[in-house]
């Protein structure tokens, strides 16, 4: 059946460094790829999506680069400071539901 | 601004009693999901919904029901409960089944005793 597979599952970075996070999926028909953060106590939030028209998208500190042809999607987040910290999520779409990885907990020491 | 509450934020039940965790949301979005969470394997799809009285099984179905009366609502039922359903569980929103975005509730976190 479809998979996402995310790496690393922790990931400590100094603030002010970058952190990279990676997901295969196996359905070569998925078309959107979200990212989900989760803070402590919270539902997951969506923080950046992409299409498959499309190989890289970004918003500020954020970046999501999408090879289609390898099934690779990665979340790049710049600059990183204490309030990234958090539980990432990526997700690939199925025929008829978001199928998700199994998380990177972020954390960002000062 | 999407609005997706769950009835509990904490819930302790005993083996074998039946559980009813609701989820309301209030933007008029045809598609609601169950979800557990557990450390180590993501978002684990329990149940979805389409439509009222509409249910599909997702990929955990196993020892639990749906309901969805009303468009707001959808009910997760645990029949009996058993302590490994002792999990985050998380309530979801969406305009589509699978190329939208989805609006999560705070979670419930169950222990089952």
């Amino acid at each position: 059946g479809e998979n996402v597979e995310q790496h690393p599952s922790t990931l400590s970075v100094q603030e002010g460094d970058s952190a990279v996070i990676k997901c295969t999926y196996s359905d070569s028909a998925s078309n959107y790829f979200p990212w989900y953060k989760q803070e402590l106590g919270k539902g997951p939030q969506l923080i950046i999506d992409i299409r498959s028209n499309v190989g890289e998208k970004k918003d500020q500190r954020i970046a999501v680069t999408l090879n289609k042809t390898a099934k690779h999607f990665s979340l790049h987040i710049t600059e990183t400071q204490p309030e990234d910290s958090a539980v990432y999520f990526c997700a690939a779409s199925g025929p008829d539901k978001l199928i998700f990885g199994t998380g990177t907990r972020l954390q960002v020491f000062p | 601004d999407v609005k997706v509450t769950q009835s509990s934020r904490y819930l302790v039940k005993r083996t074998g009693e039946k559980v009813f965790l609701e989820c309301v949301q209030d933007m008029d979005h045809e598609n609601m999901f169950w979800y557990r969470q557990d450390p180590g394997l993501g978002l684990r799809l329990i149940y979805f919904s389409y439509d009222v009285k509409m249910k599909e099984k997702g990929d955990i179905p196993e020892g639990y029901s749906v309901s969805r009366e009303k468009k707001e609502r959808f009910s997760l039922i645990l029949e009996s409960a058993s302590t490994n359903q002792t999990s985050m569980y998380l309530c979801a929103t969406s305009p589509g089944l699978a190329g939208d975005e989805q609006f999560f509730g705070p979670g419930t976190r169950l222990t089952v005793l």
